[in-house]
């Protein structure tokens, strides 16, 4: 069984300031890991994920996330927010042919 | 390219009804998974459909069902509606089943259960 822990729940952060939005995972086997983010009444858009190779991943958007084996972490950066970064992220995990998901952090960007 | 559509977007629907949810995937994407997104579970796995063909099943009740057709376009079927069915549903398509390929996200179809 997988499991993905999503530490903060929401986040504010002013914008132009960096911001860090940590992941935890669980899981027996090797897992693939991925970022995705929601926008209010919008489906989820996939900002990076990490199958294998380098451990630091970037994506779209401006954001990038560091694979960590040992400490089982995938947390996700960006070093300058812009109020359109206003939304809901999302860390999932898998191995197969499903995802598991994060309860998911809500990230504020303040004027 | 046209993306993932799920009709209709708004449902209400009234206990122990059924409700049917319709996806089209991408054009040439052979897999579809379906989502259900609520406050208080989050983000769960229903199912998914490669070559017509249900692959894999999250945990829930008999009362949740799928089908693919030759298109690759993709029904739900709920049955027996209850309070807590009430959720948005999130289909997803990608070119292979393997996750390797990205999944694509549709909006979603907002099922209200009164």
């Amino acid at each position: 069984a997988q499991s993905v822990t999503q530490l903060d729940s929401q986040v504010p952060v002013f914008e132009e300031a960096p911001v860090e939005l940590r992941c935890n995972y669980s899981s027996s086997v090797s897992v693939y890991l991925f970022w995705y983010v929601q926008y209010p009444n919008q489906g989820l858009q996939l900002l990076l994920k990490y199958l294998s190779g380098s451990t630091l991943v970037k994506g779209i958007n401006g954001f990038e996330a560091e694979f960590n084996k040992s400490q089982t972490s995938f947390h996700l950066r960006k070093p300058s927010v812009h109020i359109s970064d206003t939304a809901e992220y999302f860390c999932a995990c898998g191995s197969a042919r499903q995802l598991t998901f994060g309860s998911g952090t809500q990230l504020t960007v303040l004027p | 390219k046209a993306g993932v559509t799920q009709t209709p977007r708004y449902l209400i629907k009234t206990r122990g009804q059924q409700v049917t949810l319709s996806c089209s995937p991408i054009s040439g994407h052979r897999s579809v998974s379906w989502y259900q997104q609520t406050p208080g579970q989050g983000l769960q796995f229903l199912f998914e459909y490669f070559s017509e063909t249900q692959r894999n099943k999250g945990n829930f009740p008999g009362r949740f069902s799928g089908r693919q057709f030759s298109n690759s376009r993709s029904e739900m079927n709920v049955s027996t509606l209850e309070l807590g069915d009430s959720a948005l549903y999130l289909c997803a398509s990608s070119l292979g089943a393997d996750l390797r390929y990205e999944q694509y996200f549709g909006p979603g179809t907002r099922l209200t259960v009164t």
